[in-house]
């Protein structure tokens, strides 16, 4: 079965400092599609990040990076000097069929 | 391009009274899923729509439906509400469907129905 587990339930940091969010998944499926995304007070979930399962090249996007490694199952995101905007709930996600299977979500608090 | 919307915003019902929830995909995009916000349960997957099929189903009872029209619009219609059906409704729209011709494409979502069951 699909499974996402974020074990960091809520992260505090001080501005610019850098954050990393941990994720680990499971699945039998050889072709999957690992999400991150971004959840505000608001409510409104917002994508952040794609890798697919073929690809586990990692890069840097802004202030946004993030580690795949597929012999551990870990999706890993990283904030680069972190701002109070980027205080949210984020959330891990694998992707099978056209079904996203969430993680329980990391709150992140940054503060000034 | 204007993003997922989703009517009305904020519901307030009454336990056994029945709720439809609207959902109108980024223009273009043909698959429309549903999600289920809660604080005990986290997200889940409701179901999926593609050209007016529904193509996946999570783990729900029947009292959940949904519908998609030919313009990719979408409702879902809750019958006899229950208290534990209060959570956030997130609706979120993509290119393509199931299959690995859709899997890359991410899903964009709205800004969710807060349904309150009282």
């Amino acid at each position: 079965a699909q499974k996402v587990t974020q074990a960091q339930t809520e992260i505090s940091v001080v501005e610019k400092e850098d954050v990393t969010l941990d994720c680990v998944y499971e699945t039998r499926d050889t072709t999957y599609y690992l999400f991150w995304y971004k959840q505000p007070p608001s409510g409104e979930l917002v994508f952040l990040i794609r890798r697919n399962s073929f690809d586990e090249q990692n890069e840097i996007s802004g202030r946004y990076s993030w580690n795949f490694q597929k012999s551990t199952s870990s999706f890993n995101f990283t904030i680069t000097a972190s701002q109070v905007v980027d205080s949210a709930v984020y959330f891990c996600a694998l992707k099978y069929g056209n079904k996203l299977v969430f993680g329980a979500g990391t709150i992140l608090r940054v503060k000034s | 391009k204007a993003g997922v919307t989703q009517t009305p915003r904020y519901l307030i019902k009454t336990r056994g009274q029945q709720v439809t929830l609207s959902c109108s995909p980024i223009s273009g995009h043909r698959s429309v899923s549903w999600y289920q916000q809660t604080p005990g349960q986290g997200l889940q997957f409701l179901f999926e729509y593609f050209s007016e099929t529904q193509r996946n189903k999570g783990n729900f009872p029947g009292r959940f439906s949904g519908r998609q029209f030919s313009n990719s619009r979408s409702e879902m219609n809750v019958s006899t509400l229950e208290l534990g059906d209060s959570a956030l409704y997130l609706c979120a729209s993509s290119l393509l469907g199931a299959g690995l011709a859709g899997l890359g494409y991410e899903q964009y979502f709205g800004p969710g129905t807060r349904l309150t069951v009282t």
